[in-house]
């Protein structure tokens, strides 16, 4: 495997379900991102984590919950979810958070999450 | 703040001609970095160029140019001869380079579809 995966690429869940969303990284980065990109709506960042610790939650629900084990894998746990959390749901990963310089992020070809 | 702005929705064009995706961005800083990517429809976002406020020189790569004008706030993306493997969704974005946080945000802009016609 090469870049960044991302499984399963789709799910349907009920509201009242739990489900993780796995993703990983095979470039040796040291930064991990979760974003949500919805219909008509610009990428939210969700998530942020640097060497398996995490350094922002973006203002983001408690029913997703992240876990990072380690540089290389990034999970998000998600239980009791509503509709309008349908959504693709993106991994990235980059070198660093440094901000000198400003490195660009790898992104997986996401989970297409359906919520009924 | 931090802003972008791509204020073209969606653009087609018929296959091999020229096409210009703008992009302008508000930032107080003074050292900050732009960066444009492609969204394919398969989903995955893939990384195209990055750009540092220092550096206003025009770049291109291939059939792909891009150029940063600081004085406009403008850092626009051309696609020259197009063909139909460009129809993706393009995103421009921008991230400060002073730490304010303990990571660097990046900011993306709604984006831009490009649909290539044969």
């Amino acid at each position: 495997e090469t870049g960044v995966t991302q499984t399963p690429r789709h799910l349907v869940m009920g509201m009242t379900n739990k489900k993780s969303l796995k993703c990983e990284q095979h470039l040796g980065h040291n930064a991990m991102y979760w974003y949500k990109q919805s219909a008509k709506k610009p990428l939210e960042l969700m998530f942020v984590y640097s060497l398996e610790e995490r350094v922002e939650n973006n203002s983001v629900p408690s029913r997703f919950s992240p876990e990072c084990p380690n540089s290389s894998h990034l999970f998000l746990h998600l239980h009791t979810l509503q509709p309008e959390d349908s959504a693709l749901y993106l991994c990235a990963s980059s070198q660093d958070i440094s901000t000198r310089p400003s490195y660009e992020q790898y992104f997986g070809p996401g989970t297409r999450l359906t919520v009924t | 703040a931090q802003k972008v702005t791509q204020a073209q929705t969606e653009i087609s064009v018929v296959e091999k001609e020229d096409v210009t995706l703008d992009c302008v961005y508000e930032t107080r800083d003074t050292t900050y970095y732009l960066f444009w990517y492609k969204q394919p429809p398969s989903g995955e976002l893939v990384f195209l160029i990055r750009r540092n406020s220092f550096d206003e020189q025009n770049e291109i790569s291939g059939r792909y140019s891009w150029n940063f004008q600081k004085s406009t706030s403008s850092f626009n993306f051309t696609i020259t001869a197009s063909q139909v493997v460009d129809s993706a969704v393009y995103f421009c974005a921008l991230s400060e380079g002073i730490v304010k946080t303990s990571y660097d945000k990046v900011i993306f802009g709604p984006g831009t579809s490009l649909s290539v016609i044969p």
